[in-house]
């Protein structure tokens, strides 16, 4: 069974420019969740999504939204980066989000120059 | 809110020299508590999940024992390759389907 897959791997942007990140859940998983992680804060929950609604939000600025199609794939949005978004953005996939296991995705690095 | 605490935060061993890595945790009702494993520059890597007090659960050289307010992971006999960042993380019994993660602790096994 084919794992999270997320897409870039790596990303290098400027100040002020917008970024989509994509995620594909493991297949028959509906729940989608993001997380940034930097050395300073560790991993931080940032939403959740389940049959195309956010069940849940973290505590990041509105500049941080995403969203889920009909597939279950999600993508996530930062618009107007600043140089604190560098970080690693990891997406994890469960059956419905309720205790089950979440399987993590490789990550997308985000550089912000 | 709910809390998770990793210690220590780094742990230097021997191979062959078990440990064991405490995670404490403090939350309102314990939906489930997850381990993981991250190597530098990937995603974290599941390696156990445990939900009610008394479970254990065995991979290899790896254990993971649940209580009502810890969870301990025990390293059995290390190998080099056990080198990595152990996280813990807590889904509370509520309606926010979130994991809340510890910081970690980094284990490093020399040869």
């Amino acid at each position: 069974k084919a794992g999270v897959t997320q897409t870039p791997r790596y990303l290098i942007k400027t100040r002020g420019q917008q970024v989509t990140l994509s995620c594909s859940p493991i297949s028959g998983h509906r729940s989608v969740s993001w997380y940034q992680q930097t050395p300073g804060q560790g991993l931080q929950f940032l939403f959740e999504y389940f049959s195309e609604t956010q069940r849940n939000k973290g505590n990041f600025p509105g500049r941080f939204s995403g969203r889920q199609f009909s597939n279950s794939r999600s993508e996530m949005n930062v618009s107007t980066l600043e140089l604190g978004d560098s970080a690693l953005y990891l997406c994890a996939s469960s059956l419905e989000g309720t205790g089950e296991t979440q399987y993590f995705g490789p990550g997308t690095r985000l550089l912000v120059l | 809110e709910d809390q998770v605490t990793q210690s220590p935060e780094a742990l230097r061993l021997q191979e062959g020299e078990s440990s064991s890595l405490n995670c404490s945790y403090t939350v309102s009702g314990l939906r489930g508590l997850f381990w993981y494993r991250q190597d530098p520059g990937k995603g974290p890597e599941f390696l156990f999940t445990l939900y009610s007090a008394g479970e254990e659960k065995e991979k290899e050289r790896l254990k993971a024992t649940l209580t009502k307010k810890e969870s301990f992971l025990h390293i059995t006999a290390p190998k080099p390759e056990d080198s990595a960042t152990y996280l813990c993380a807590v889904q509370a019994d509520s309606n926010d389907y979130k994991l809340s993660f510890g910081a970690g602790t980094t284990v490093t096994v020399r040869a």
